[in-house]
């Protein structure tokens, strides 16, 4: 069975671009998590999607961040215009239900390096 | 609100030694916690994961880990560290009411040197 996949693996564009990252749960999770590590630092949660619907996206730092999940599939999750803070590595998850026993099953993440 | 603390950067052992990397948290009610493993260019692996009884819990590779609730503290041990088992490693708490988001902690940096 695949997992996670992300993609691109990594991104480099220059402050003021449009970059949109691309994340394929792992069939018939219904649960889709988007996170963020910055700088070394803890990953924080960005967003939670049930299907196509937006569970929780309480931790979505600003208005230039877009999230989708047409059809309940895949998800992309766009950054416009990127700011040199939003530079760091960019995890999806995914549960087959949001219970909170359930462990998630994380892609390999999306390195975003803003210039 | 719910935090976890990784009070260690980093934590190097020699290999064969015991190892021990350190976590506590902070959530309301009963807690779900879990631990990661990240390798280098890898995604975050699931380890284990403590939901309820038995305080000691067994998961991959040989780790396990301890809920101690008094101390709200969940430390991660293997008896027997090996080189393989260098990497980061990462705490995690989910709450018992809130099906969704994780908490991480800031992630410890094991090294286990021949």
């Amino acid at each position: 069975e695949a997992g996670v996949t992300q993609f691109p693996s990594h991104s480099v564009i220059e402050k003021g671009q449009t970059v949109t990252l691309r994340c394929d749960p792992i069939s018939g999770h219904d649960n889709l998590y988007w996170y963020r590590r910055v700088m070394g630092k803890e990953i924080k949660f960005l967003l939670h999607f049930v299907k196509e619907s937006k569970q929780d996206e309480s931790g979505m730092p600003n208005n230039r961040f877009l999230a989708e999940r047409t059809g309940g599939t895949y998800s992309t999750l766009k950054v416009q215009p990127a700011e040199l803070e939003d530079s760091g590595v960019y995890f999806c998850a995914s549960s087959q239900e949001g219970r909170g026993h359930n462990e998630q099953f994380f892609g390999p993440g999306t390195r975003l390096t803003v210039l | 609100a719910q935090s976890v603390a990784q009070p260690e950067d980093q934590v190097n052992v020699a290999e064969g030694n015991p190892l021990t990397v350190k976590c506590t948290y902070s959530v309301s009610g009963n807690p779900y916690l879990f631990w990661y493993v990240q390798y280098p260019n890898r995604g975050l692996q699931f380890l284990l994961k403590y939901i309820t009884g038995d305080n000691l819990v067994k998961g991959s590779y040989g780790f396990e880990a301890e809920f101690n609730k008094s101390q709200t503290s969940f430390h991660l041990k293997k008896p027997s560290a090996l080189v393989s088992d260098s990497a980061l490693y990462f705490c995690a708490v989910r709450p018992y009411t809130n099906a969704g988001k994780s908490t991480f902690g800031d992630g410890t940096t094991l090294t286990v040197k021949p």
